[in-house]
């Protein structure tokens, strides 16, 4: 199987505070995770690629000291929104690679941030 | 331009018609392609792959690729009220590349 968790899938938080993501691979191991967002009717915006054990790769334009992430394990990445203000209120999905899947790309269900 | 297109529709069909959905793209390298299908408020779901060009099949779903016209497809056979979702195109270099998604077909079949 290839199966990826995401938690919370809902969250509310206060502008300036922090918030934290999860995203766990349940039954394989994730070399490479993806952190996505994803703005009512659009696509999915690729946010950072991260690798086990090292730093995350931004994409151009996001700002890497304010979404944090850490893939300290093969089944565990976290995305930590920091200081969150009402405009980074967005749907965040992870994506892993490994498991069984011929191709690897396992999404989770994602996380609706609300900064109020 | 976008790297790759996709209408986002909406697209309305009555069930048991053929729900026709495309992608073109401006990447030449691009080798592996996929489909997903996003239910409301959830994370995509890995429907088909194609690596290069040629045509697959599964079930009722059929995935077409011609890299020559930088153009790819998904068919639907006797759709579903449950196939009404939103469907994006995926695509990339390599098997270790990321992701370049379309911008994401909203369907909706009704009954």
């Amino acid at each position: 199987g290839a199966v990826v968790s995401q938690h919370p899938s809902w969250v509310i938080c206060k502008s300036g505070t922090s918030v934290k993501i999860e995203c766990r691979s349940l039954d394989f191991q994730a070399t490479t995770m993806f952190w996505y967002r994803q703005f009512p009717k659009q696509s999915l915006m690729l946010m950072a690629t991260s690798n086990e054990g090292s730093k995350a790769t931004y994409e151009q334009g996001v700002e890497k000291d304010k979404f944090l992430i850490n893939h300290a394990s093969l089944t565990l990445s976290t995305l930590t929104v920091t200081s969150a203000h009402p405009e980074d209120s967005s749907f965040y999905i992870c994506s892993a690679r490994g498991g069984t899947l011929n191709y690897g790309y396992t999404f989770g269900s994602g996380t609706r941030l609300t900064v109020v | 331009q976008k790297e790759v297109e996709q209408d986002p529709g909406p697209l309305s069909v009555p069930e048991g018609a053929i729900v026709s959905l495309n992608c073109t793209y401006s990447n030449s390298a691009f080798q592996y392609f996929m489909w997903y299908r996003q239910y409301s408020r959830k994370g995509p779901e890995l429907l088909m792959y194609t690596y290069s060009s040629g045509n697959k099949e599964d079930g009722r779903f059929t995935a077409q690729v011609d890299k020559s016209s930088k153009y790819i497809s998904l068919f639907i056979r006797d759709s579903q009220p449950s196939d009404s979702a939103t469907y994006l195109c995926a695509m990339s270099a390599g098997n270790d590349y990321k992701l370049s998604f379309g911008a994401g077909t909203t369907v909706t079949v009704r009954a």
